[in-house]
């Protein structure tokens, strides 16, 4: 049973440019949430998809902007580059009830130069 | 008021000593408290989660002590190993929010 699956697990960006982040959730997960993890941190919320929909936004600015597929798939697309959003990306899947936790996949570190 | 404040940021145990680290919070809105660890170039697994209903939980040689009354909880490692070695997170939710806000890591490091 594949965990939480997340492509690339590296990638080198120039600043201005876009990204477009990957991840498919653990089998039988329905639901999936993004964290940004600058080095030296905990993990920031991001935002969070449900049926196709985002249900909760972080703290990020309109740059960051999702996607959930039919098949509970999802994006996070990334617009203008900064520096400062070096960071290891997360993604984590989930059963609809919070209460379940999540299972988080290794992540795509994303570099800014 | 939505921070998780987590410490020690570095902690070193010997090899069958017990790890404890600790974590406060201000929003008394949390109802979920799960702690994650991390290895380098991983993501987060949980390892145990509790709910302010309880004072303890146990689960192997990983046990959360919560006190509600003080906003805080801890995580005991017993017999720490060598393969311990990572960083923890703390973390805490609300009913209602999708969210985790977790805590800035504890960076684990036990000697054989």
């Amino acid at each position: 049973d594949a965990g939480v699956t997340q492509s690339p697990t590296h990638l080198i960006k120039t600043r201005g440019q876009q990204v477009t982040l990957r991840c498919s959730p653990k089998s039988g997960h329905d639901t999936v949430s993004w964290y940004q993890q600058a080095l030296g941190q905990g993990p920031q919320f991001i935002f969070q998809y449900y049926e196709e929909e985002e249900r909760q936004r972080g703290n990020f600015p309109d740059r960051f902007s999702g996607h959930q597929f039919p098949n509970y798939s999802s994006e996070l697309n990334v617009n203008a580059l900064l520096l400062g959003d070096s960071a290891l990306y997360l993604c984590a899947s989930s059963l609809a009830e919070r209460s379940y936790g999540y299972t988080f996949g290794s992540g795509t570190r994303l570099t800014v130069v | 008021q939505q921070q998780v404040k987590q410490s020690p940021q570095s902690l070193i145990v010997q090899k069958g000593g017990i790890s404890i680290i600790n974590c406060a919070y201000e929003n008394t809105a949390f109802d979920y408290f799960p702690w994650y660890q991390q290895f380098p170039g991983k993501g987060p697994a949980l390892l145990i989660a509790i709910r302010p209903d309880v004072s303890e939980k146990k689960e192997g040689r990983f046990t959360i002590s919560f006190n509600k009354s003080a906003k805080q909880f801890s995580l005991h490692i017993m017999d720490s190993q060598p393969g311990d070695s990572a960083t923890y997170f703390c973390a805490a939710s609300s009913t209602g929010t999708y969210k985790y806000i977790f805590g800035t890591g504890t960076r684990l490091k036990v000697l054989a």
